[in-house]
């Protein structure tokens, strides 16, 4: 099966711009994530989706970011306005109930 | 709150060794528990993935098993290869939920 698709792969803005990531789930997956990763770390849940719904944004910064994923396919995620602490791989997955997760391959974002 | 901690932070062996990765939860109420693979600048493959029921599972030269009770799992390296430099990362979601946790990753040199 194919995997889960994201663009760009990397991205380099000034702060105060705005930027948007893309993603592509596997076929069949309801469940889509958005994480966070600075470097150094683990990834951090920003939303998660079931289908087209919101299950879980408690750790977004709603004052910033958004996301959407319309018809419970692809997924955006927005920032505006960005900020120096943004620097980070924004990972998207995906996952069926009970299995396992697949990631995609992350955009690179750095602001400066 | 899940906590996951990964020790050590940063391993480097000799090609040819054979090698353990730990990782601690503080919350044992799981329903899986995956290890993951992340090169420098890349998204996170998935190794394995260990269910509840389960006490371990192998792929190739990979090993991981799982002790809900003590909240622990390790993952064992037969016979390293410098391919197998990488940071490995384990994660854990939640029974009821489908958050992953995860750990900040134990980075791997393979010497060859």
């Amino acid at each position: 099966e194919a995997g889960v698709a994201q663009s760009p792969r990397y991205k380099i803005i000034e702060k105060r711009q705005s930027v948007a990531f893309w993603c592509n789930p596997i076929s069949g997956h309801a469940t889509l994530y958005w994480y966070q990763q600075i470097l150094g770390q683990g990834p951090k849940l920003l939303i998660q989706f079931q289908n087209n719904g919101v299950v879980d944004d408690s750790q977004l910064p709603k004052d910033r970011f958004s996301a959407e994923r319309l018809k419970g396919v692809d997924s955006t995620l927005k920032i505006q306005p960005a900020k120096l602490e943004d620097s980070a791989v924004y990972l998207c997955a995906s996952s069926r109930q009970g299995m396992g997760y697949t990631f995609g391959s992350g955009t690179r974002l750095t602001v400066v | 709150k899940q906590e996951v901690t990964q020790i050590p932070a940063a391993l480097s062996v000799p090609e040819g060794e054979n090698l353990v990765l730990n990782c601690s939860f503080t919350d044992s109420a799981i329903y899986n528990l995956q290890w993951f693979r992340q090169d420098p600048g890349k998204g996170l493959t998935s190794l394995l993935l260990i269910q509840s029921s389960q006490r371990e599972q192998t792929s190739g030269r990979l090993n991981a098993s799982l002790d809900k009770s003590s909240g622990r799992s390790t993952l064992y390296i037969a016979a390293s290869q410098p391919g197998d430099s990488a940071t490995y990362l384990c994660a854990v979601p939640l029974t009821g939920a489908n958050n992953l946790f995860f750990g900040t990753g134990t980075r791997l040199t393979v010497i060859p």
